[in-house]
């Protein structure tokens, strides 16, 4: 069975700390992402990857790093967090492939409180 | 980027057939529309895609207009676990993997 997985469903974190988001996927996936996702909003793409090391930015990557030291990991990084970081989180991944029409799968998501 | 757009809710009875519509006016002759769904407390998962020709699945059938100007995603009946919000997507035209996920269409299935 086919995973995504989120180090946390639920985190509470306090303005200013360093937050760090974990997404493992074990598909041998080449591409993953993180999007946030807020009420009225849908989702909102903040920063994807297309290989190990590599990094592209989304819509909104204000306030946002990412890490992708291994293929199977992809870490968000808030360096700073604040209050309207407050979201739900959500990783995914796909394979390389051709056409724009690969499946993306997701994990549960986290759900981010900074107090 | 071709934006999409989608009635906010939609309500339907359980076992009865579900058109959900999308407009995608603006959309590329090599971008594909794609369909994924979030039922309560869970990531978005995979419906169904196409590019031309109308589209089935174990899930749903996507019926595509001719124009490519609108699509409609089809439940043949509705369950209760049919009940999230569904997102129809459109391909970025420089990106092949990139998903632009607008608000959705909220689907209630009344028993």
């Amino acid at each position: 069975d086919v995973k995504v997985t989120q180090s946390s469903r639920y985190l509470v974190k306090r303005t200013g700390e360093k937050v760090f988001l974990e997404c493992v996927q074990d598909m041998d996936h080449e591409n993953m992402f993180w999007y946030r996702q807020d009420p009225g909003l849908g989702l909102r793409l903040i920063y994807f990857s297309y290989d190990v090391k590599m990094k592209e930015k989304g819509d909104i990557p204000e306030g946002y790093s990412v890490s992708r030291e291994k293929k199977e990991r992809f870490s968000l990084i808030l360096e700073s967090a604040s209050t309207n970081q407050t979201s739900m989180y959500l990783c995914a991944s796909s394979s390389a492939g051709t056409g724009g029409v690969d499946e993306q799968f997701f994990g549960p998501g986290t759900r981010l409180t900074v107090l | 980027d071709a934006k999409t757009t989608q009635p906010n809710s939609m309500e339907s009875n359980e076992e009865e057939p579900v058109h959900l519509p999308c407009n995608h006016s603006t959309i590329s002759g090599t971008d594909y529309i794609h369909w994924y769904r979030q039922l309560p407390s869970q990531g978005p998962e995979y419906v169904i895609h196409g590019l031309t020709s109308n589209v089935n699945n174990r899930m749903a059938s996507l019926a595509i207009a001719e124009d490519r100007k609108s699509s409609t995603l089809i439940l043949h009946r509705a369950t209760l676990r049919d009940a999230a919000v569904y997102y129809c997507i459109s391909r970025r035209d420089n990106y092949g993997q990139n998903f632009v996920f607008g608000p959705g269409t909220r689907l209630s299935v009344l028993p």
